[in-house]
């Protein structure tokens, strides 16, 4: 088990620009969420996925924002345009679903990418 | 909305000392986690408690879910500076009690001072 792995750790850029962030889950997880924490504040769910499928967004994802998943496995994360409140801590964290049943096992964070925008 | 308060905010204590932090909803939750996050990490895992009235222990750690199922309390013994961290509670947003999106409070941050 060596965990989630996020890259970069560190992302700045100016205002503007596009970054694109990648996680990759536990290996056996086939769920896979991103959550968005700023400073002073819990962490944020964005989105999930299970497997390649997007399930879910929340209306904090604007339109600059795009998730993928292609093979189940890794996940990136686009910011396009980005602004300056777009600065923050993106978490990535994946559990396990039990298809056809409501168990889902704790999440795992990875260490996040901490995006500053100029 | 659920929101989950966190109390205090800020906490600065001695080793050795006790501390009981706190997590406070209007809305009953099915189930509430704690984690601690230490400074660029992210949030690991402590605890899920389940069924009001609750009481888990972890080594120094002990978390109670409330009996309305509305709140939560984590209470330790002779704190050490290894506990230092952001300690935070959530629980299942309105996703029908699955914790695949969960709401978080804003935190108790701890130091632990030699």
């Amino acid at each position: 088990d060596t965990g989630v792995s996020q890259d970069p750790r560190h992302k700045i850029t100016k205002r503007g620009q596009n970054v694109t962030f990648r996680c990759d889950p536990i290996s056996e997880h086939n769920r896979l969420y991103w959550y968005r924490q700023t400073l002073g504040q819990g962490p944020e769910f964005l989105t999930y996925f299970q497997n390649e499928a997007q399930l879910e967004k929340s209306r904090l994802l604007s339109d600059r924002f795009s998730a993928e998943r292609p093979k189940g496995s890794f996940s990136t994360l686009e910011i396009q345009r980005t602004e300056q409140g777009d600065s923050a801590m993106y978490l990535c964290a994946s559990s396990t679903h039990l298809v056809g049943s409501s168990y889902n096992s704790p999440l795992h964070f990875g260490n996040g990418t901490r995006l500053t925008v100029t | 909305t659920q929101l989950l308060e966190q109390s205090p905010q800020f906490l600065s204590i001695q080793e050795g000392e006790n501390l009981t932090v706190y997590c406070n909803s209007s809305s009953v939750f099915s189930s509430l986690q704690w984690y601690r996050q230490e400074p660029g990490e992210g949030p690991v895992l402590l605890v899920t408690v389940v069924t009001g009235g609750e009481v888990k222990k972890l080594k120094r750690l002990t978390f109670q879910f409330g009996d309305a199922r509305k709140d939560s309390s984590l209470h330790i013994t002779a704190a050490q500076p290894g506990d230092t961290g952001l300690y935070l509670c959530a629980g299942p947003k309105n996703s029908g009690g699955s914790n695949y999106k969960l709401t978080f409070g804003k935190g108790t941050l701890l130091t632990v001072n030699p």
